[in-house]
């Protein structure tokens, strides 16, 4: 059975410091989704990574992935209050039907 | 484009009665749905997919009988959550594939269900 696990699952940090969120998944996958949640939304899509060694950025975020460690980062540069939100990985599992697995989820908190 | 609109929003019922979800893609056609449960601080939980015109594949440990699963068209899903009781209050939230397009996924806002 896919499983995706997050750490940590929550991560309190100061403004303008950097931040690694680490997504780590148990069999292969085809590509990795990350989500951003804000307390009682649903999710936005934030990045979608397709192959081994991409690498995507929007602002102070950019995800990675390496498929060959089955592991993904979400790393936070200069943090600031407004990425204060739940981050989660997700992979499809194509055993039997084709479903997204989710992640633990990330609680991130930014510290003004 | 790729809208995926619920209703309703939030909605509080009794125990024991019934409560209908919608899902609805609105401008696009869904081949396929998928419906989640979140319970509050932790992560999505697939609940079952709906194929339009096909019974729904429900994921293990959930109840076909309690959360029944249509998806009578292209563009709309419906969760009926029968006898409800408080542990069934929670955030569903549905998604869709856009036809022919399986890898990307829209959400919907979510549905508040609150059982009393």
């Amino acid at each position: 059975e896919l499983k995706v696990e997050q750490n940590p699952l929550f991560l309190s940090m100061q403004e303008e410091k950097n931040y690694t969120i680490y997504c780590n998944y148990s069999t292969t996958s085809d590509r990795l989704y990350w989500y951003r949640q804000d307390p009682g939304k649903s999710l936005e899509s934030l990045f979608v990574l397709l192959s081994n060694g991409a690498v995507k950025q929007e602002g102070r975020l950019m995800a990675s992935l390496d498929t060959k460690a089955r592991l993904s980062t979400l790393h936070i540069t200069a943090a600031v209050h407004d990425l204060s939100a739940t981050y989660f990985c997700a992979v499809i599992s194509t055993s039997g039907t084709y479903k997204y697995i989710f992640g633990t989820g990330t609680r991130l908190k930014v510290l003004a | 484009g790729a809208v995926v609109s619920q209703h309703p929003s939030w909605v509080i019922c009794k125990s024991g009665t019934s409560v209908k979800i919608e899902c609805r893609s609105l401008d696009f056609q869904a081949t396929t749905m998928f419906w989640y449960r979140q319970f509050p601080k932790q992560s999505l939980m697939l609940m079952a997919t709906s194929n339009e015109g096909s019974k729904a594949t429900y994921e293990q440990g959930v109840e076909k009988d309690k959360f029944l699963i249509n998806h009578a068209s292209l563009t709309l899903s419906t969760l009926t959550v029968t006898s409800a009781h408080p542990e069934d209050s929670s955030f569903y939230i549905c998604s869709a594939n856009r036809q022919g397009n399986f890898y990307e996924q829209y959400f919907g806002p979510g549905t508040r269900l609150t059982v009393t």
